[in-house]
């Protein structure tokens, strides 16, 4: 199994809704990851989680509240975002201590903040 | 601050004949480069890689070319084919460490 799954797809949110992303991995992966993409834009990295541990925090908004319940899962709470977070937000995983490690992504959630 | 840097936004090639996407970084500790190919609303896949112990590493219709003293790396795809139409990202990271940097991305057209 080499995927990473996110749900959902896609997601309309207002500014005053709280929504959840979800993310989960059956590699075996130890480090899991949060993007943020725009159109025409490189992924943008929001966080990284390092054996469940929040290990980088891009200087991310308080509006997005990531969370790592076990190895294998993560999600990314959302509250009063603004119209200008509407973006792709991809989850990617990785394995740890290894040399040459790859990214492999999810397929992304197509968020669009009302 | 962009250390990894694709100077071409787009490129068209027509069936069968090569493409040429390039990619310049500027941070010397980088030692692993990747290549990642996205489609619309999709998540990044990995298409290729090259440490920089090498300067060459190929897969099937794709090859990586790595120059380190001109800190430019280059994906080929020969022969181009339509599906190959996406938008290519190049990476770059450093020994174990988990953090990537991605270009700005290069959009592939391949005219049949």
């Amino acid at each position: 199994d080499t995927e990473v799954t996110q749900t959902p797809k896609h997601l309309v949110m207002g500014m005053t809704n709280k929504k959840s992303l979800k993310c989960e991995q059956h590699m075996g992966h130890r480090a899991m990851y949060w993007y943020k993409q725009k159109a025409k834009k490189p992924p943008e990295l929001m966080f990284v989680y390092s054996y469940e541990k929040l290990s980088i925090n891009e200087s991310v908004p308080s509006r997005f509240s990531p969370e790592c319940p076990n190895s294998s899962l993560l999600n990314l709470h959302l509250h009063a975002l603004q119209p200008e977070d509407s973006a792709l937000y991809l989850c990617a995983s990785s394995q740890m201590d290894r040399v040459y490690e790859k990214l492999f992504f999810g397929s992304g959630t197509q968020l669009s903040v009302l | 601050d962009q250390q990894v840097k694709q100077n071409s936004p787009s490129l068209s090639v027509q069936e069968g004949r090569i493409s040429i996407l390039n990619c310049d970084y500027t941070n010397s500790m980088f030692d692993y480069f990747l290549w990642y190919k996205k489609y619309p609303a999709e998540g990044p896949t990995f298409l290729i890689s090259i440490s920089s112990i090498k300067d060459k590493n190929e897969d099937g219709r794709f090859t990586v070319f790595l120059n380190k003293s001109a800190k430019h790396l280059s994906l080929h795809i020969v022969p181009s084919q339509p599906g190959d139409s996406a938008v290519y990202f190049c990476a770059a990271s450093k020994d174990t460490g988990n953090q990537f940097y991605f270009g700005t991305g290069t959009s592939l057209t391949v005219i049949p």
